[in-house]
Parts: structure tokens; sequence; C-alpha cells
């Protein structure tokens, strides 16, 4: 199986903030890596797939990028509504495998 | 606007089997174009790929739960349909569906969810 490492599993952040997020990939998964949110008590919601593309509707101050096994996820500006706890998931090879969730909160 | 729908009993006893059913509605699990899945959560960790299923009946199963693990799908109710046997605490999660992004592949994003349904594993 592909383990996928994210880090850090916690960050908190001021309203405006840039905030970053990795996931590493235990192999090379390409560029075949999406990133979700979840906030509390709801369904995962996709926001980037192939690593770096916006599905459709989500704000462009979410973005992604990488490659191989290294891979980044950032929000230019945190608002307070991305309070919420993010995921990646490499879907190179089966069995899909997430990552173990970074939440975001505000400082 | 495609919706998922997971029902099922919410408490099942250990060493009985999970049954679970998601309705979709606004589309036809027949396409040719999606494969359909089932993803789970234990309470306050992360997220488990259990399986997905095409419309042809065609499966791929996390090995990890492989044994005890079937999902089915039924194309006249347009629901597909997850089976876990031998169920213990372990299995008490929050259930997804999910519906793969079109291309007729596993190997797809999950594009739209379920809202998910908690089943417990307890006496």
């Amino acid at each position: 199986d592909i383990q996928m490492t994210q880090s850090p599993s916690s960050l908190s952040a001021s309203v405006g903030d840039r905030v970053t997020i990795t996931c590493q990939a235990s192999q090379d998964i390409r560029k075949y890596l999406n990133w979700y949110q979840q906030k509390p008590g709801k369904a995962p919601n996709l926001l980037i797939y192939d690593a770096s593309n916006l599905e459709a509707g989500v704000p462009s101050r979410f973005s992604g990028s990488g490659s191989g096994t290294d891979f980044t996820f950032t929000i230019s500006s945190l608002q307070p509504e991305d309070i919420a706890t993010y995921y990646c998931q490499q879907y190179d090879n089966l069995p899909l495998t997430f990552g173990g969730g970074t939440k975001v909160e505000i400082k | 606007q495609l919706q998922l729908q997971e029902s099922g009993p919410g408490l099942v006893k250990p060493s009985e089997t999970l049954s679970l059913t998601c309705t979709v509605s606004s589309d036809s699990i027949s396409s040719s174009s999606y494969y359909w899945g089932w993803i789970r959560q234990p309470p306050g960790k992360g997220l488990e790929w259990i399986g997905s299923i095409y419309y042809s009946g065609t499966t791929y199963y996390n090995p990890s739960l492989k044994s005890r693990v079937t999902i089915s799908v039924d194309t006249s109710k347009n629901q597909f349909s997850l089976k876990l046997t031998s169920v213990t605490d372990a299995d008490t999660a929050v259930y997804y569906c999910a519906r793969h992004s079109v291309g007729g592949s596993p190997l797809k994003p999950f594009d739209y969810w379920g809202q998910g349904t908690l089943v417990t594993v307890s006496s």
C-alpha cells in the first residue's frame, strides 16, 4: 500500500494568513493526488484533483502543487469558513489511501 | 444535482454482519462513466477506502478488509450496497458512499459523497 504522510497534523493561523500543508507519498504517485476539505459532522468535499486542478466552484484561494512523492496544499488567505480538516488522497494505485489529516483552526 | 443517501442499521452486534445501502438520485447508477465507492471514518480518526463497484458488478476491495467485504449493485433500484461480516468494535465508524469522478475507473477522485451514517458495533 502507498502510505500518505501529512504535516502538520494541526495548525492555528490568523484570518488572512497564508496556510501550507504538505503531503508525502511513500512512492511515486505521479500527479494522482487529491485534496479534500471536511468540516465537522460533514462529508469530505473535493477541492483539488490531479495535484493542482481546482474543482469547479472551489474558491481560488485554494491551490495545490507537486508531483512524484511531494505535494503542497495552500490557502492563500485564510478565511473563517476554511476551518476544517484537510486530507490528501492518492489514486495512482489501489488500494486508495488517505493522509492522516490536518486540522486548521483560527488563532 | 446528484445525491447519495446511505441507509441501514445504526447498531450492529459484535460478530454479526453490517449491511448498508446507498441510494443514488438524479443520475443513473448504470452510467458507464462512473465507479461507486464506500469509505469509512472511525470517530475522531481519518478516512479509509473500503471498496468500489461498477454498474456491471466489477469490484475492487481494500486488501485489509477484502476477506470480510462484499459490495453489490442493484441497477433496477439505482442502489449499491455494502456488507461487512464478523464486525468488531474496530468497525465502528461513519460509513460514506461516494461516486468516483467521470472516467469509468476506480482510480478517480470522489466527487460526490453521501452525508454518511454512523454504525456502532456494540452488544
